[in-house]
């Protein structure tokens, strides 16, 4: 298994500009989530999702937006790039049916940087 | 709501000086407690975790947590470290039955010099 993978590694984004970061997960897991690092501020959840078809904010979720059409995918969109977002993108899967206490397991990230 | 806190930003020690990173949580019922690991340039893997049964968990290379629930602690030990150790660690809690509220401390940054 690849667990869980992103795509792109690096980006660079002008002010005002819009991109998607893909994220997919392997294990079928029904739970998924996007979380943003900044230095010093720990992993801030922004988005997550129970299943296809249901997403639901998290404690950061201005600026973003997600969808989830597939157990597999759950890309996280920015629409209008600021500065603010420049940060480091995790996406994590979890299934509580697996037990375990809901480890998450999470994809190498994407570092994006908007100037 | 449920809160963690990390009091320990930045740990400097020298190999096979003895490890302990505080955990602290905030929440009226019953948690699941995790550390998880960022090594240089990788991504968060899980360290150990509790989610129920012996309050000492032992996790991977050495690493060990006891929750006191009367402290709401959850702090990480390992008796001799390694410079191989360095890395960010992260406390997080979730809620029994909420998975998808997990909240994560701030991160220790650990440096180990050989």
């Amino acid at each position: 298994n690849a667990g869980v993978t992103q795509t792109p590694k690096f980006r660079i984004l002008k002010i005002g500009q819009s991109m998607t970061l893909q994220c997919t997960q392997d294990m079928n897991h029904n739970y998924m989530y996007w979380y943003r690092q900044d230095p010093g501020m720990g992993l801030k959840l922004i988005y997550y999702s129970v299943g296809a078809g249901i997403t639901d904010k998290g404690e950061v979720p201005n600026g973003y937006n997600v969808s989830r059409s597939t157990t597999e995918d759950f890309p996280l969109r920015l629409e209008l790039a600021a500065p603010s977002q420049t940060s480091v993108y995790f996406c994590a899967s979890s299934d509580p049916r697996l037990g375990g206490g809901g480890t998450q397991y999470f994809g190498p990230g994407t570092r994006l940087l908007v100037l | 709501a449920q809160s963690v806190s990390q009091h320990n930003h930045h740990v400097i020690l020298s190999e096979a000086a003895s490890l302990e990173l505080g955990c602290n949580y905030s929440y009226g019922g019953t948690v699941n407690l995790f550390w998880y690991v960022q090594y240089p340039g990788q991504h968060l893997q899980l360290l150990l975790k509790y989610f129920s049964g012996d309050p000492l968990v032992k996790g991977i290379k050495g690493f060990e947590a006891e929750f006191i629930k009367s402290k709401f602690s959850f702090n990480l030990r390992k008796p001799s470290v390694q410079w191989s150790d360095t890395a960010e660690y992260f406390c997080a809690v979730n809620a029994r039955g909420g998975y998808q509220k997990v909240t994560f401390g701030t991160g220790t940054k650990l440096q180990v010099i050989p």
